[in-house]
């Protein structure tokens, strides 16, 4: 089967560094996204990873490693404003994605 | 560029009536669009993938003959729900994809259908 594991819910304080792990099994591979996704509004692209290593953008750099099915989604700075699920995505070898349930990010004062 | 729409984004309907749902890409041509569903706290579920003049491959468990998806332009796609219940209350998210670059989805806002 397929299957995309991430956490359910994390805390962080505002200003801190967050992690968001992802490991994955799918039936092929040809990319793994990170979106946002606000309650109530349609998910909203952050990052895509289709090689082994660390995409930097902005506050927000995502990790990718092949071999072992893993990525993380690096947040820095943290602001009220990226309080909300960030989801995991892999693009399996139908160009279907594929989604994790998603983590609750709960910035904190 | 690549902006997908939807519409409506918030629909409430009675038990027994039908509600379409329309996604619209607005400055591209999509080929290829898809509808999920989402269920508070849940992760998007994939029901179908339409190809622009060709009919919808819905994925297991969800019902073609109730979840009517019509795709009848380049850049429109509509998701017909027939005899809603309220089990189907839910948030209709579309995307829309291009031939030039199968990895990427444009989301649209979503739908939020209540069924009373």
């Amino acid at each position: 089967g397929q299957n995309i594991d991430q956490p359910t819910e994390m805390t962080a304080t505002e200003g801190a560094i967050v992690q968001i792990n992802c490991t994955y099994q799918t039936s092929g591979f040809n990319g793994l996204f990170w979106y946002q996704q606000h309650a109530g509004e349609a998910p909203t692209f952050l990052s895509y990873n289709v090689l082994d290593g660390l995409e930097e953008k902005g506050r927000f750099s995502s990790f990718l490693s092949r071999s072992k099915g893993y990525s993380y989604l690096l947040l820095k700075e943290l602001q009220m404003k990226d309080s909300a699920s960030y989801l995991c995505a892999v693009t399996n070898s139908n160009y279907q994605l594929i989604w994790g349930a998603g983590t609750k990010l709960i910035i904190k004062p | 560029g690549a902006v997908v729409s939807q519409h409506p984004s918030r629909v409430i309907c009675k038990s027994g009536t039908s509600v379409k749902i329309e996604c619209r890409s607005l400055d591209f041509q999509a080929t290829t669009m898809f509808w999920y569903r989402q269920f508070p706290k849940k992760s998007l579920m994939l029901m179908a993938t339409s190809n622009e003049g060709s009919k919808a491959t819905y994925e297991q468990g969800v019902e073609k003959d109730k979840f009517l998806i019509n795709h009848a332009s380049l850049t429109l796609s509509t998701l017909t729900v027939t005899s809603a219940h309220p089990e189907d209350s839910s948030f209709y998210i579309c995307s829309a994809r291009t031939d030039r670059d199968y990895n990427e989805q444009f989301f649209g806002p979503g739908t939020r259908l209540t069924v009373l």
